[in-house]
């Protein structure tokens, strides 16, 4: 039962370039969404998709696009990279479109910028 | 708005002592709180939630949480740490209906010295 899967796990970037983080959930999920941690701020919340053929802008969008290409995936694009956007990036999903319930997670996906 | 404020960054405890760490949230309307936790490398995995039925909530590997809406708190606790405990806690706040963000505090880092 694989949950939640991410790729890449790790990636290194130069300042410009474009990439594209896949995530995709076997759970039959309604929801999915993509946060970025970085130390002493927590998660927070980039893109999220209450369901299919949804999309909505959380805390932190700018320089992030994202996709839901079915129910079971959601990508996150960076089309220009930034030294900024270095940071542990997770999907997750959840099941309840009120999100009452528990957050299943990815295990991350390492950026670097240089 | 929601937010959620964890207090101390890091938690240092003897093994066999008792874990307390400490959560108050921010919320518009009565909450949904939840407390995750993050082994290294790993992505973050519910503990337990409150979800507006009993106030003490119990989850796993022995830990709980009290929610006291007189103090807007949520604190975890756990009567004897053991090493495996090692990890970091994160606390976090969702309007529930209507609401698809979950908000995240900062985290805490618990240490658990033998």
């Amino acid at each position: 039962n694989a949950g939640v899967t991410q790729t890449p796990k790790f990636q290194v970037l130069k300042t410009g370039q474009s990439m594209t983080l896949q995530c995709a959930q076997d759970m039959n999920h309604n929801s999915m969404y993509w946060y970025r941690q970085d130390p002493g701020m927590g998660l927070r919340l980039i893109y999220y998709s209450a369901s299919e053929g949804t999309t909505d802008k959380g805390e932190v969008p700018n320089g992030y696009n994202v996709s839901r290409l079915n129910k079971r995936e959601f990508s996150l694009r960076l089309e220009s990279a930034a030294p900024s956007q270095t940071s542990v990036y997770f999907c997750a999903s959840n099941i309840l479109a009120a999100n009452t319930g528990e957050l299943f997670f990815g295990e991350g996906s390492r950026l670097t910028v240089l | 708005a929601q937010s959620v404020t964890q207090l101390g960054s890091h938690v240092s405890v003897s093994e066999g002592a008792l874990v307390l760490l400490r959560c108050n949230y921010s919320s518009s309307v009565p909450p949904y709180l939840f407390w995750y936790v993050q082994y290294p490398n790993q992505g973050l995995q519910l503990l337990l939630k409150y979800t507006s039925a009993a106030t003490l909530v119990k989850g796993i590997n022995g830990f709980e949480a009290e929610f006291k809406k007189s103090e807007t708190s949520f604190h975890l606790t756990k009567p004897s740490a053991h090493m495996s405990d090692a990890a970091e806690y994160f606390c976090a706040v969702s309007e529930g209906t209507g609401g698809f963000k979950t908000i995240f505090g900062a985290g805490t880092r618990l240490f658990v010295k033998a």
